[in-house]
């Protein structure tokens, strides 16, 4: 069965700073895997997703991911914070590829000081 | 992208009594559907996946004479929690795609509080 563990359910990072939000995945076979944001109040957007091509996966607003098979791990960064950057992050796994039973993690919310 | 509508964004409703959610593709045609809830301090649990003009098919454990999906046409599937409790109290989302193997586009949510 695939999972996502989300390390931290709350970050904060200065406006400006470096952001990175961690997530491991758990699969028996390649996965597809996703990140997810969800701003207050509004549907989850999809962030960006890796689906076996680059393992270095840009997606929008400055956000990027690196599939890193050795380490199980796909996480989150952009360089330079914005207070728009307020939300809430979901990072997903899809077994075998395609958007069925996509398993999420638990979230992390991202706290940007000013 | 597309736009997915969920309605309502809240409802309070008593205990005993059903809940209908509504989940609609906006500007494509939703072959698929998901539904997912989501606890407090929980992971998005999917609970069923419905095609249009089949039966739903559910998650284990997920109760299918208790949470009844309808999905008869491309633009619209609805969930209605029967004989809600509050243990049903929980953030409902759906989602819906165009094909097996394209994007899923996430609905608003819908948080439901049974007293």
């Amino acid at each position: 069965a695939q999972s996502v563990t989300q390390l931290g359910s709350h970050v904060s990072v200065s406006e400006g700073a470096l952001v990175l939000l961690r997530c491991n995945y758990s699969s028996s076979v390649p996965p597809y895997l996703f990140w997810y944001v969800q701003y207050p109040n509004q549907g989850l957007q999809l962030l960006l997703k890796y689906t076996s091509a680059a393992t270095l996966v840009k997606g929008i607003n400055g956000f990027e991911a690196e599939f890193k098979k050795s380490e199980t791990s796909f996480h989150l960064t952009k360089p330079s914070a914005h207070m728009s950057d307020a939300a809430e992050y979901f990072c997903a796994v899809s077994d075998g590829g395609g958007y069925q039973k996509v398993t999420f993690g638990i979230g992390t919310k991202l706290q940007v000081i000013p | 992208g597309a736009v997915v509508s969920q309605h309502p964004s809240r409802v309070i409703c008593k205990s005993g009594t059903s809940v209908k959610i509504e989940c609609r593709s906006l500007d494509f045609q939703a072959t698929t559907m998901f539904w997912y809830r989501q606890f407090p301090k929980q992971s998005l649990m999917l609970m069923a996946t419905s095609n249009e003009g089949s039966k739903a098919t559910y998650e284990q454990g997920v109760e299918k004479d208790k949470f009844l999906i309808n999905h008869a046409s491309l633009t619209l599937s609805t969930l209605t929690v029967t004989s809600a409790h509050p243990e049903d109290s929980s953030f409902y989302i759906c989602s819906a795609s165009d094909g097996w193997n394209t994007e899923a586009f996430f609905g608003q949510g819908t948080r439901l509080t049974v007293v």
